[in-house]
């Protein structure tokens, strides 16, 4: 059973386009909800988090938008770049779990020049 | 941002040998650890968590006697993949969090095995 859903699979955005990946999660006890950005070969890296408790949060061309009643969060990406060109996840915690990270499946975003 | 490393970045070894793999918190404490394992194109698989100083906690299907995991300080984690074959290689990667109340975890990045 699959507990947070990632949609879509690919993406691809010209440069200086938006990039909008959108997650869906069943479990209403997660707390913590963070994207991670990931290039081949290498481990994820944190790009942004944010807690339920508010419903949106900005830091430079990332914003997640976040939406409890509906079980939904999104990641936008502004003024999409060619180095933004990766596999991006988003994923979900709970505190009573040491915040065991459940991941979603993934989207593969591709810029174009 | 605190500092995962992982080593080695690549290995490759024979069928039926064992290999280890660690990871170190080098700038911070980790209380949890968390070992995954990526196949290509898939998202992560969480494999176990552990605590420092006891017994690591195994995901449902992970086979624990070949997955060994020591987590015996508060900077240093080790999966030891036993008696390995083909279908063990992946993309291993650990994460680490400071623990209590702070959320974030670290991510190292990545063991690539391959089992010949």
């Amino acid at each position: 059973q699959q507990q947070v859903k990632q949609s879509p699979q690919s993406l691809i955005v010209q440069k200086g386009g938006i990039s909008i990946i959108n997650c869906a999660y069943e479990n209403t006890a997660f707390d913590y909800f963070p994207w991670y950005q990931q290039f081949p070969g290498k481990g994820p890296a944190l790009l942004i988090a944010i807690r339920p408790d508010v419903s949106e949060k900005k830091e430079g061309r990332f914003t997640i938008s976040f939406n409890k009643s509906a079980k939904q969060f999104s990641l936008h990406i502004m003024d999409s770049q060619p180095g933004d060109s990766a596999t991006y996840f988003c994923a979900a915690s709970l505190r009573g779990s040491n915040y065991k990270l459940t991941f979603g499946k993934g989207t593969l975003l591709t810029v174009n020049p | 941002g605190a500092v995962v490393s992982q080593h080695p970045s690549r290995v490759i070894c024979k069928s039926g040998t064992s290999v280890k793999i660690e990871c170190r918190s080098l700038d911070f404490q980790a209380t949890t650890m968390f070992w995954y394992r990526q196949f290509p194109k898939q998202s992560l698989m969480l494999m176990a968590t552990s605590n420092e100083g006891s017994k690591a906690t195994y995901e449902q299907g992970v086979e624990k006697d070949k997955f060994l995991i020591n987590h015996a300080s508060l900077t240093l984690s080790t999966l030891t993949v036993t008696s390995a074959h083909p279908e063990d290689s992946s993309f291993y990667i650990c994460s680490a969090r400071v623990g209590g109340g702070n959320t974030e975890a670290f991510f190292g990045q990545g063991t690539r095995l391959t089992v010949v």
